[in-house]
C-alpha cells in the first residue's frame, strides 16, 4: 500500500535560519503529493502541492519538488519566522480503485522557531 | 463562509457511551471525510462520503457509523466508546474527488474516552 515517511520531530530552528523537511513516500502509480500545516488548536491547511513529476508547489516562501527518482518531496524554506512554528504534514493521494479519494499522511513533524 | 465546522470543540465520555459528531461545510463540496488524529501517527480515514447518499470505509472504521444527512451534513456516531477512540477527529470536504483537489479542514473535536 501507499506510505509516507516524514523526518521525525521536533525541529528547533532561530529565526532566519534555513528550513528542510525530509518527506519520502511509496506509491505504485503515480501520486499527488501535498504538504499541509496545522497551527496550534487549529485543523490543517493547504500549504502546497504538485501533482506531477519536477513540479514545484510554493507558497509563504516554502518549497517542494516532486522527485520521482527519489520518490521525494522534501519541504524548504529559506528563512524561517516565528510565524512559521507549527506542524507540517507530507501526504499523497494516488488514483487505485477504492482509494481514489483517500489522503495518505505522513506523521507530522513540529517546528518551532525561536526569535 | 464559515469553511467546515465541528461541533462540539471537546467531549469527554465513559466508557460505553455513545455520541453523535456533527460536521457542516457551507462550500458547495459533493465530497466529506473524516479522520483521526494521534500522536505520532498523522491522520488516518475513518470514512469518507463521495457524494450525498454514498459512504464508504477507509482505514479504520471499526467503532464508527456516519450519516451523510445532505450535502453540507457528514456526521460519525461512537455508539459504544472505548479507551482507543482518545483521540483528536477532524471532518474534512473537497468539490470533488480528483487527484489534486484540495481538502478543507474543520477546526476538530478533541475527544476523551475514561
Amino acid at each position: 500500500g501507499n506510505s509516507v515517511t516524514q523526518m521525525e520531530g521536533p525541529v528547533t530552528l532561530s529565526e532566519e535560519a534555513f528550513l528542510t523537511i525530509n518527506c519520502t513516500y511509496t506509491a505504485t502509480g503515480y501520486p499527488s503529493l501535498f504538504w499541509y500545516v496545522q497551527y496550534p488548536g487549529e485543523g490543517l491547511q493547504l500549504l502546497l502541492k504538485a501533482t506531477k513529476a519536477d513540479d514545484k508547489g510554493s507558497n509563504k516562501g516554502f518549497e517542494a519538488t516532486y522527485r520521482k527518482e527519489t520518490t521525494s518531496f522534501h519541504l524548504e524554506k529559506g528563512s524561517v519566522q516565528v510565524s512559521d512554528s507549527a506542524v507540517y504534514f507530507c501526504a499523497l493521494r494516488e488514483w487505485a480503485s477504492g482509494s481514489a479519494r483517500q489522503l495518505t499522511f505522513g506523521s507530522g513533524t513540529q517546528l518551532t522557531v525561536l526569535p | 463562509n464559515a469553511g467546515v465546522t465541528q461541533t462540539p470543540k471537546f467531549q469527554v465520555l465513559k466508557t460505553g457511551q455513545s455520541m453523535t459528531l456533527q460536521c457542516a461545510q457551507d462550500m458547495n463540496h459533493n465530497s466529506m471525510y473524516w479522520y483521526r488524529q494521534d500522536p505520532g501517527m498523522g491522520l488516518r480515514l475513518i470514512y469518507y462520503s463521495a457524494s450525498e447518499g454514498t459512504t464508504d470505509k477507509g482505514e479504520v472504521p471499526n467503532g464508527y457509523n456516519v450519516s451523510r444527512l445532505n450535502k453540507r451534513e457528514f456526521s460519525l456516531r461512537l455508539e459504544s466508546a472505548a479507551p482507543s477512540q482518545t483521540s483528536v477527529y477532524f471532518c474534512a470536504s473537497s468539490h470533488e474527488t480528483g487527484m489534486g483537489n484540495e481538502q478543507f479542514f474543520g477546526p476538530g473535536t478533541r475527544l476523551t474516552v475514561l
